[in-house]
């Protein structure tokens, strides 16, 4: 079955230092891949998505994400973080079956 | 403004005592879908719906209802409400499916006793 595995559970990074979160999915065939955030009280929003094509993919607010087919990973960037990143981040994949299956999340705590 | 409204925000109630949350979009989505939101479990999918009348479920459906009778509306019904149903659940929408972007609502936290 369809998998989104999300390791760390929370990251904490210095406001202005560089930021990855990992994301490994477990899918048969080229995998629709997504990265949701949450801020504290809302929703999720769309950051970026990967169909096909060019495996490095611009988001809003300042996110990259990039696909790597060997190492089944779809690991999300951002150079320079701010306190307003603060949040938590989920990966998610689209099934066979056109479901989507959300990772378990990570916590994003940015220190002054 | 383009908007997924989730009513009621918060809700404490009793075992058994049927309940509905309400979801509206003014975007006129095709795709809607609920989700429940629990510690330590990320985001798991309850019932979707690509279309008027057509629903199917996610990967939790049990203990849970949908209808949709209108293109805009997709409430969430609860007929007998339990404690492991207590939960942060959110409502999304998308212009034809999941593999689009999905537009979230506020959340619903509901917590049954």
């Amino acid at each position: 079955a369809q998998s989104v595995t999300q390791p760390d559970i929370h990251i904490t990074v210095s406001e202005g230092a560089s930021l990855e979160l990992r994301c490994n999915y477990s899918y048969g065939a080229t995998p629709y891949l997504f990265w949701y955030v949450q801020s504290p009280g809302q929703g999720l929003q769309l950051l970026l998505k990967y169909f096909s094509g060019d495996t490095l993919v611009q988001g809003i607010k300042g996110f990259e994400a990039e696909f790597k087919r060997s190492q089944s990973s779809f690991n999300l960037r951002k150079p320079s973080v701010h306190w307003s990143d603060a949040a938590e981040y989920f990966c998610a994949v689209l099934n066979r079956d056109d479901k989507i299956i959300f990772g378990k999340g990570t916590r994003l705590h940015i220190l002054p | 403004e383009a908007q997924v409204t989730q009513n009621p925000r918060y809700l404490i109630t009793v075992t058994g005592k049927k309940l509905t949350v309400t979801c509206s979009q003014n975007m006129n989505h095709e795709y809607m879908s609920w989700y429940r939101q629990d510690p330590g479990l990320g985001l798991r999918q309850i019932y979707y719906s690509m279309n008027v009348e057509v629903t199917d479920k996610g990967d939790v459906p049990e203990g849970y209802k949908v209808s949709r009778k209108e293109k805009r509306n997709f409430p969430l019904i609860l007929e007998s409400p339990s404690p492991n149903q207590t939960s942060l659940y959110f409502c999304a929408s998308s212009l034809a499916g999941s593999w689009q972007p999905q537009h979230f609502g506020d959340g619903t936290r509901l917590s049954i006793l």
